[in-house]
């Protein structure tokens, strides 16, 4: 089956490091995406991986575990202006995205 | 980048109309594009796939009839709404994928939010 899984909610603090957790299971894998929404806005892409390991850009890095189904999106030196949502999506052997229901990060400061 | 547009931003209509919601690819030809419908605070609910020249292809649950999706080139996708009641409203979401992208990357439009009275 599809099945995607990640927190519904965190808070951090300004200025520190937070971790968001996926795990999926999908048939056909074919990568993970990671997405930031803001509340009343569409998704902006942030990461996609499809190889094991850790893929860093800026402050924004995601990790991915093909063999554990697993995948996280780490955030440094937070800022108020990253909370928001974030979409974890995995995509199959059609290319079609399962989302996961998404995590709200609240930061506080 | 791929930049996607959609038109309109916001809609509110009364209870019976049809309204019309246009997704663009404004600078690159989309070899697909995808519907969706987000409720508060849930997921992206993918509702159809089209592609340029062929019929659309629905999720399960979602009814065709109910949702007309018009696929006529490869820049220009609408979803149509017909016959809208109070339970449609949500915001609508379309995305468009490039050939030339080896991982498909869905480029997302800045959604439409429907409101029907």
């Amino acid at each position: 089956g599809q099945n995607i899984d990640q927190p519904t909610e965190m808070t951090a603090t300004e200025g520190a490091i937070v971790q968001i957790n996926c795990t999926y299971q999908t048939s056909g894998f074919n990568g993970l995406f990671w997405y930031q929404q803001h509340a009343g806005e569409a998704p902006t892409f942030l990461s996609y991986n499809v190889l094991d390991g850790l893929e860093e850009k800026g402050r924004f890095s995601s990790f991915l575990s093909r063999s554990k189904g697993y995948s996280y999106l780490l955030l440094k030196e937070l800022q108020m202006k990253d909370s928001a949502s974030y979409l974890c999506a995995s995509q199959d052997s059609n290319y079609q995205l399962i989302w996961g229901a998404g995590t709200k990060l609240i930061i506080k400061p | 980048g791929a930049v996607v547009s959609q038109h309109p931003s916001r809609v509110i209509c009364k209870s019976g109309t049809s309204v019309k919601i246009e997704c663009r690819s404004l600078d690159f030809q989309a070899t697909t594009m995808f519907w969706y419908r987000q409720f508060p605070k849930k997921s992206l609910m993918l509702m159809a796939t089209s592609n340029e020249g062929s019929k659309a292809t629905y999720e399960q649950g979602v009814e065709k009839d109910k949702f007309l999706i018009n696929h006529a080139s490869l820049t220009l996708s609408t979803l149509t709404v017909t016959s809208a009641h109070p339970e449609d409203s949500s915001f609508y979401i379309c995305s468009a994928t490039l050939a030339e992208y080896s991982y498909n990357e869905q480029f997302f439009g800045p959604g439409t939010r429907l409101t029907v009275l």
